[in-house]
């Protein structure tokens, strides 16, 4: 069954530091893997996905994520935090068989100054 | 184009009332999905349409749920008679070729059931 799980309900850094919000995934056939913010009263905004191509996949407002085959993982990176990083953060999956895209439960990112 | 469109943005209504919340998808995607998001359960899938025909509907709570697709730019999810446990925030998103492309979601409509 295809299914994502973000095993951090929330992840604390400090501002300046680095910053990683872990994923993993299971789906069936080519995976399609997505992150997305969600800043509070507002919809999900779209920050990278990862297709085919170079593991590394670089987004918006200079996040990046690393796509790992063997470990199913597709861990949210940045280099150094931003207290206006501070969201709650979605992992998401979809089949290329089927389209269907599941969510994460979601991982709150709290950036303190 | 103008993205996802929902309406309404804010929705209240009494308990045991019908609810019908609209979504009209990007022109020329062929996915639409609707999904509902709580505190308690996150972001749940309910039910998706591949060229209006729905394919999955595992996600839909209860048969009090519903959703529509008559064309390729509208949809509806009602929920026919609403209860207090139905109050959340429910999204709509579209997409092209099985999301090789991306998905790109409304803004949102919160309802809540008094």
């Amino acid at each position: 069954a295809q299914s994502v799980a973000q095993p951090e309900d929330q992840v604390n850094v400090a501002e300046g530091n680095p910053l990683t919000v872990k994923c993993t995934y299971s789906v069936s056939g080519n995976p399609y893997l997505f992150w997305y913010v969600q800043y509070p009263n507002r919809g999900l905004q779209f920050l990278l996905k990862y297709i085919t191509g170079d593991n590394l996949v670089k987004g918006s407002y200079g996040f990046e994520a690393e796509f790992n085959k063997s470990q199913t993982s597709f861990h949210l990176k940045k280099p150094s935090a931003l207290v206006s990083d501070s969201a709650l953060y979605f992992c998401a999956s979809a089949s290329g068989n089927t389209g269907k895209l599941i969510f994460g439960q979601g991982t709150t990112l709290q950036v303190k100054p | 184009d103008a993205g996802v469109i929902q309406s309404p943005r804010h929705e209240v209504t009494e308990m045991g009332q019908e609810v019908t919340l609209r979504c009209k998808p990007i022109s020329g995607h062929d996915y639409l999905f609707w999904y509902r998001q709580t505190m308690m359960r996150g972001l749940e899938l309910l039910i998706y349409f591949n060229n209006n025909v729905p394919i999955d509907d595992s996600g839909m709570p209860e048969d009090r749920f519903s959703a529509k697709m008559p064309n390729a730019s509208f949809s509806t999810l009602k929920i026919q008679p609403s209860e207090p446990r139905d109050s959340a925030v429910y999204f709509c998103a579209s997409s092209s070729g099985q999301g090789y492309y991306g998905y790109t979601f409304g803004s949102g409509t919160r309802l809540t059931v008094v």
